[in-house]
């Protein structure tokens, strides 16, 4: 596979339920991030990772949880979940680094429902 | 603070018309990144140009061009002759120059081309 992969493509969840989403990019890249896309808000960055490292974290309620094993693969770990939370969640990654440009490439993103 | 603005919610145009999407943008630096981003149906968006605050020429690629005009904050990009394959919604993004900084999106115009 090639590019950025997102599984699973949708999910339905209740308030209560511990899920996770998955993201795995093939292109050698050094960051990988976290978007929300909500209806009628713009894209919400959550998490930034460089080198495996967490970078930013844009005042994400702890219901989120990042985790990044590796350059390779992004995590995010859900947790007693409100309805308010459901959105597109799209992974994308960049060559990162101080040497970096910030073309991110996407996935095609994870549908989330929380009832 | 960065800020991205597209005051332009929605356009609906007739193939073969040109068409115009309109990008404002606030920041502070001195040197920084603008992007579009296209996101059709499917929901992964798709990098389509990125411009350094150094370089205000125009670009053309094929029926794609974009006007970026410092003096006024402004990246404009005009689709020639529109396809109904150009259906999708459209973000125009800022950054800073250091890589896996945040990308700023705006929140994004869609636009549908009726044949």
């Amino acid at each position: 596979e090639t590019g950025v992969t997102q599984t699973p493509r949708h999910l339905v969840m209740g308030m209560t339920n511990k899920k996770s989403l998955k993201c795995e990019q093939h292109l050698g890249h050094n960051a990988m991030y976290w978007y929300k896309q909500s209806a009628k808000k713009p894209l919400e960055l959550m998490f930034v990772y460089n080198f495996k490292e967490q970078t930013e974290n844009n005042s994400v309620p702890s219901r989120f949880s990042p985790e990044c094993p590796n350059s390779s693969h992004l995590f995010l770990h859900l947790h007693t979940l409100q309805p308010e939370d459901s959105a597109l969640y799209l992974c994308a990654s960049s060559r990162g680094g101080a040497a970096g440009a910030n073309v991110l490439t996407f996935g095609a993103g994870s549908r989330l429902t929380v009832l | 603070a960065q800020k991205v603005t597209q005051a332009q919610t929605e356009i609906s145009v007739v193939e073969k018309e040109d068409v115009t999407l309109d990008c404002v943008y606030e920041t502070r630096d001195t040197t920084y990144y603008l992007f579009w981003y296209k996101q059709p149906p499917s929901g992964e968006l798709v990098f389509l140009i990125r411009r350094n605050s150094f370089d205000e020429q125009n670009e053309i690629s094929g029926r794609y061009s974009w006007n970026f005009q410092k003096s006024t904050s402004s990246f404009n990009f005009t689709i020639t002759a529109s396809q109904v394959v150009d259906s999708a919604v459209y973000f125009c993004a800022l950054s800073g120059i250091q890589g896996a900084q945040k990308l700023v999106f705006g929140q994004g115009t869609r636009l549908t081309i009726n044949p």
